[in-house]
């Protein structure tokens, strides 16, 4: 069965300092491995995936994410975070029988100035 | 960008009415998908589509209805809608395992009130 915990509901960071949103995730199967970003009243939008190339994914505005197998993570990352990034995080894994996706329940960021 | 448009964006109306939200997609995909989202919550699979022809409920139970009669349409139908019916309504698409990238291509969303 395939699953994913999102580790944080709300993570709050000053501006400048590192993002750390955690994942973890159950599949039986080889995954793939997402994140999105959602801002206020916006569809979701995909930072980055993994698809069992290399295990450090590199996305969109300085995100990035590893994959480890034995730790059954997927945490994303930022080195240093802007105010623009505040914003709902969803880390979704797909999956299974009939190759469905399933997310998780959201991390909500805030940054502060 | 995504080539998955939804309308209306926003949507304030009445008990009883019968409303319908459009999603369309231009990419050729296959499978589609209904989300509902509450504010600052999780979303809820509540209706998806293998292809033309085919629907099936999600997680979620919903009384909206959908249907699939083009590859690139998948509208939603609420016959009478209700307050506890207020919510965001979220449409996605994605190629299935074999082909594409496998991720979801999501729309801006269908917000609606209903009084």
């Amino acid at each position: 069965a395939q699953s994913v915990t999102q580790l944080d509901s709300h993570v709050s960071v000053s501006e400048g300092t590192p993002v750390l949103l955690r994942c973890n995730y159950s599949s039986s199967y080889s995954p793939s491995l997402f994140w999105y970003v959602q801002h206020p009243n916006k569809g979701l939008q995909l930072l980055l995936k993994y698809t069992s190339a290399a295990t450090l994914v590199k996305g969109i505005n300085g995100f990035e994410a590893e994959f480890k197998k034995s730790e059954t993570s997927f945490h994303l990352t930022k080195p240093s975070a802007h105010m623009s990034d505040a914003a709902e995080y969803f880390c979704v894994v797909r999956g299974g029988t009939g190759n469905q996706f399933y997310f998780g329940t959201g991390t909500s960021l805030t940054v502060i100035p | 960008e995504a080539d998955i448009y939804q309308t209306p964006r926003y949507l304030v109306i009445g008990t009883g009415k019968k409303i319908t939200l459009e999603c369309s997609q231009t990419m050729g995909h296959d499978k589609m998908y209904w989300y509902q989202q509450d504010p600052g919550m999780e979303l809820h699979l509540i209706h998806y589509s293998y292809g033309v022809n085919s629907t099936e409920k999600g997680d979620l139970s919903s009384e909206s209805t959908v249907s699939r009669i083009r590859t690139e349409h998948f509208p939603l139908t609420l016959e009478s809608a209700r307050p506890s019916h207020t919510s965001q309504y979220l449409c996605a698409s994605s190629h299935r395992r074999g082909g594409g990238t496998g991720e979801l291509f999501f729309g801006e969303g269908s917000r609606l009130t209903v009084l």
